[in-house]
């Protein structure tokens, strides 16, 4: 039963660019979560999806980010016109009940 | 607004001790709690978790106790090996359920051999 999957683990972008980060959740798992981890620190939520639905995304800036989990296919965060400021890792976590959340290996996102 | 914070941002135990790591919330309608284990360049792992009608729940080496009273959690690690070296984080679920969970800064355990 694998775990969450998380690709690419490590994404290099230069400024301006789009970051594409990708997330498969455990099997059977409905509900995923996008969060944010700067050095350090926490992490914090950006957007919680069900499958084709955005739940809550209270935590995602306005502009530039976007976020989907398509009926097939594994969810998508994109970041579009990165700037040095998005610099962080990303996580997700997956859950089949909403409580209980289980997080990938990240994505580790550096913008040149 | 809703805080969920450590008292410790750091730790340091010799092996074999126990490890005491404690956590504040201060959102009362908080219900379910989490601990999670984050080695480095890794993605938080699940340890244990704890609804607020309990006081306390054991798993293999692990104890978390809860005080509703004064909104405290703690993650107790018996006899600390130099594997459990990390950073643990609380997190808070809504009193709802399906929300995200609200992570404190973590604690950074460190483990003396």
């Amino acid at each position: 039963n694998a775990g969450v999957m998380q690709n690419p683990r490590h994404l290099v972008r230069r400024r301006g660019q789009e970051a594409r980060l990708r997330c498969s959740p455990m099997k059977g798992h409905s509900h995923v979560y996008w969060y944010r981890q700067l050095p350090e620190e926490g992490l914090k939520f950006m957007v919680y999806l069900q499958k084709e639905n955005i739940i809550d995304e209270s935590g995602m800036p306005k502009e530039r980010f976007s976020a989907e989990f398509p009926k097939e296919g594994p969810s998508i965060l994109r970041i579009q016109q990165v700037v040095r400021g998005d610099s962080a890792a990303y996580f997700c976590a997956s859950s089949s009940t909403g409580r209980e959340q289980f997080f990938g290996p990240g994505t580790r996102l550096t913008v040149l | 607004g809703e805080n969920v914070g450590l008292h410790l941002p750091t730790l340091s135990v010799q092996e074999g001790d126990n490890s005491i790591i404690n956590c504040a919330y201060s959102n009362s309608a908080s219900d379910y709690f989490i601990w999670y284990k984050q080695e480095s360049g890794k993605g938080p792992q699940f340890i244990i978790d704890i609804r607020s009608n309990m006081d306390k729940r054991q798993g293999q080496r692990v104890t978390v106790l809860l005080n509703k009273t004064v909104k405290h959690l703690s993650l107790q690690i018996a006899a600390t090996q130099p594997g459990d070296s990390a950073v643990y984080f609380c997190a808070e679920n809504g009193e709802s359920g399906n929300t995200p969970l609200v992570f404190g800064k973590g604690t950074r355990l460190s483990v003396i051999a």
